[in-house]
């Protein structure tokens, strides 16, 4: 079955390490996109990425890094230059920017 | 992106029509009414969208206004596995080739209860 995977589910790292969260999709869908959900607010884009080898800035990208190298697989970096990095991160994906998105079901990262 | 207005909480007897309500005044003609709902600790799920024409789905029902500046989002018979947040966002609709992000506000929490 396609679908989009997110690893792993719950994370726990150190102050001042950088952790690499997974995004995997199967969808054949070109465009992915990080979000970054804290508790009892909404959804705020990270970074996005439209095609292989390109990426935008969302709206709270500080802090973050991307990579798109390949159609399937979009990594987001939170460095230790993120303030506040504890958050319940989401990937997601769509055919293209336009059409509906297929959520992962997130990574908990949890930084002590 | 339109901005979209939806009350904070809502409650719902199980087995009872769910109306959920979202204002988007300033929408324009070539923005689609989306619809997620988001289960505690999970990833959104698409619900339904539309133009300007009811549309219904096996999940939902969606009614937009004749004159597209609200919509209600409504839920037949509701289940406790109903019980999430809905979120109503308005965008540019699917095929345009143009990348626009969907933009989440904090959404309707729904509580289905026996």
């Amino acid at each position: 079955d396609g679908g989009i995977t997110q690893s792993p589910k719950y994370l726990f790292r150190k102050e001042g390490q950088n952790v690499t969260l997974s995004c995997e999709q199967n969808l054949n869908h070109d465009a992915m996109y990080w979000y970054r959900q804290d508790p009892g607010q909404g959804l705020r884009l990270i970074y996005y990425s439209q095609i292989v080898n390109d990426f935008q800035k969302g709206d709270i990208a500080e802090g973050y890094s991307v990579s798109r190298e390949k159609k399937e697989s979009f990594p987001l970096t939170v460095t230790s230059a993120q303030k506040n990095p504890t958050a319940f991160y989401l990937c997601a994906s769509s055919r293209d920017g336009s059409y509906g998105y297929t959520f992962g079901s997130g990574t908990r990262l949890t930084v002590v | 992106d339109a901005k979209t207005t939806q009350p904070p909480s809502m409650d719902c007897a199980e087995g009872r029509a769910a109306n959920l309500p979202c204002n988007h005044s300033t929408i324009s003609g070539n923005e689609y009414v989306y619809w997620y709902r988001q289960i505690h600790s999970q990833g959104p799920q698409y619900i339904i969208h539309g133009l300007k024409n009811n549309e219904t789905n096996e999940m939902a029902s969606l009614i937009i206004t004749e004159d597209r500046k609200s919509s209600t989002l409504i839920l037949p018979h509701a289940t406790l596995r109903d019980t999430a947040v809905y979120y109503c966002i308005v965008r540019v609709g699917p095929g345009t080739g143009t990348a626009s992000k969907l933009t989440f506000g904090t959404g309707t929490r729904l509580q289905v209860m026996l």
